[in-house]
């Protein structure tokens, strides 16, 4: 089964500061991978699909790069409200199974 | 606007079937897409349960496989989840999320808002 790894687990950052995550996978993937964001209480929020493609709402300040094993999530200018956890996700065909990164949580400094 | 929102006991006995209903609106479940459950333990990450089409068609994560069963009533517009033989280990919140495709791969594109499952006597 294919597996991700995210790193950070967490970080912190303040107002302003461009923030990088990373997701690697256990094999390639080519771009099958998205990005998500939660906050407390809530539930995930799509952020990124097919590794860089922005979903419709989404701050410009989000982006998504990589493909095969290695991804990364960009926040260019860290807000108040992006202060979260992110997650990655991948998708396999055959056979279909969803895989989630262990998260990233991003903390004010 | 697709809304989904999950129903069932918030809390379970240990060896007892977990039993969770996502009822779905603003869209038809027959129409198509992929349906899913997606649980987090308290303080923890994402695990994907299950995923069914609106035919009935189902996949499960393997690790919960042989006591997990996702079904579907298009006439109620819903899908259920049962997972059975709980243990501590499963409480969790859990979701139900609709599987949006693009290029060949599926994300989770709408969710409910999550419903807590305690396993405990």
């Amino acid at each position: 089964a294919i597996q991700l790894t995210q790193s950070p687990s967490s970080l912190s950052a303040s107002v302003g500061d461009r923030v990088t995550i990373t997701c690697r996978a256990s094999q390639g993937i080519s771009s099958a991978l998205a990005w998500y964001q939660q906050k407390p209480g809530k539930a995930p929020k799509l952020l990124i699909y097919d590794a860089s493609s922005l979903e419709s709402g989404v701050p410009s300040r989000f982006s998504g790069s990589g493909s095969g094993t290695d991804f990364t999530l960009t926040i260019s200018s860290l807000q108040p409200e992006d202060f979260a956890t992110y997650y990655c996700q991948q998708f396999n065909s055959y056979p279909h199974r969803l895989t989630f990164g262990g998260g990233t949580k991003v903390e004010i400094k | 606007q697709v809304q989904l929102q999950e129903s069932g006991p918030g809390l379970v006995k240990p060896s007892e079937t977990l039993s969770l209903t996502c009822a779905v609106s603003g869209y038809s479940i027959s129409s198509g897409y992929y349906w899913g459950w997606i649980r987090q333990p308290p303080g923890k990450g994402l695990e994907w349960i299950g995923s069914i089409y609106h035919s009935g068609s189902t996949y499960y994560n393997p690790s919960l496989k042989s006591r997990v069963t996702i079904s579907v009533d298009t006439s109620k517009n819903q899908f259920s989840l049962k997972l059975s033989s709980v243990t501590a280990a499963d409480t969790a919140v859990y979701y139900c999320a609709r599987l949006w495709y693009s290029s060949g791969w599926y994300y989770f594109d709408y969710w409910g808002q999550g419903t807590l499952v305690t396993v405990s006597s």
